[in-house]
């Protein structure tokens, strides 16, 4: 009974591969994020899609493409993996933008 | 943009009270929200603020005042379980823009 689930939950890859992470969320919500998480514990949105249809996107690199093939799925294809892209990426979705937001467990990515 | 300033860090005794300051300034205002965050875990929804005044709930209170910018979360009774960030994150005015702060390392001892 997951509210909010991605996959993989770590995701160990090498310099210039190509990953994707999934995320799904069950709570009937229309609004979904993607979050990156630094070593330094900074949260930062990088895209949120409403209905499936991208609301925001801030200044990510283009390696990055997200993709929505319904409102309960918000997937994250990586392209070109560099070593900086070594964070914690977050899942999170919400009715609407003014309500709280339901995070994933998160997906460790360490790039080598 | 958005400037959001809270205390990196905070060390607070089991059963006493803990205020965690936030300060922000965003373009336009929709709201504020108190996240906890366990170490290697998700954040979790803790308040919302959207008028000025104290929200409570439980051992959790938080506050919002809209002129000065400001917000607290406020913690009774702490217990160690409470070790936690915690994250302050208004919300500004396209609405969807939820932007956190670096967050408040809360460190409970015995």
């Amino acid at each position: 009974d997951t509210a909010v689930s991605q996959t993989p939950k770590y995701l160990v890859t090498q310099m210039g591969n190509d990953k994707s992470i999934k995320c799904e969320q069950n709570l009937g919500h229309d609004t979904m994020y993607w979050y990156k998480q630094d070593s330094k514990k900074f949260l930062k949105i990088m895209f949120s899609y409403n209905n499936k249809e991208l609301i925001i996107n801030e200044t990510v690199p283009n390696r990055f493409s997200p993709k929505s093939p319904d409102k309960a799925h918000l997937n994250l294809h990586i392209n070109s993996l560099e070593l900086g892209d070594s964070a914690v990426y977050f899942c999170a979705s919400s009715q609407g933008g003014l309500f709280w937001q339901y995070f994933g467990p998160g997906t460790r990515l360490t790039v080598t | 943009g958005q400037n959001i300033d809270q205390p990196t860090e905070m060390t607070a005794t089991e059963g006493a009270i803990v205020q965690i300051n936030c300060t922000y300034q965003t373009s336009g205002f929709n709201g504020l929200f108190w996240y906890q965050q366990h170490a290697g875990e998700a954040p979790t929804f803790l308040s919302y603020n959207v008028l000025d005044g104290l929200e409570e709930k439980g051992r959790f209170s938080s506050f919002l005042s809209r002129s000065k910018g400001y917000s607290y979360l406020l913690l009774k009774e702490l217990q160690m379980k409470d070790s936690a960030s915690y994250l302050c994150a208004p919300l500004g005015a396209g609405s969807y823009q939820l932007t956190f702060g670096k967050g408040t390392k809360l460190s409970v001892i015995p």
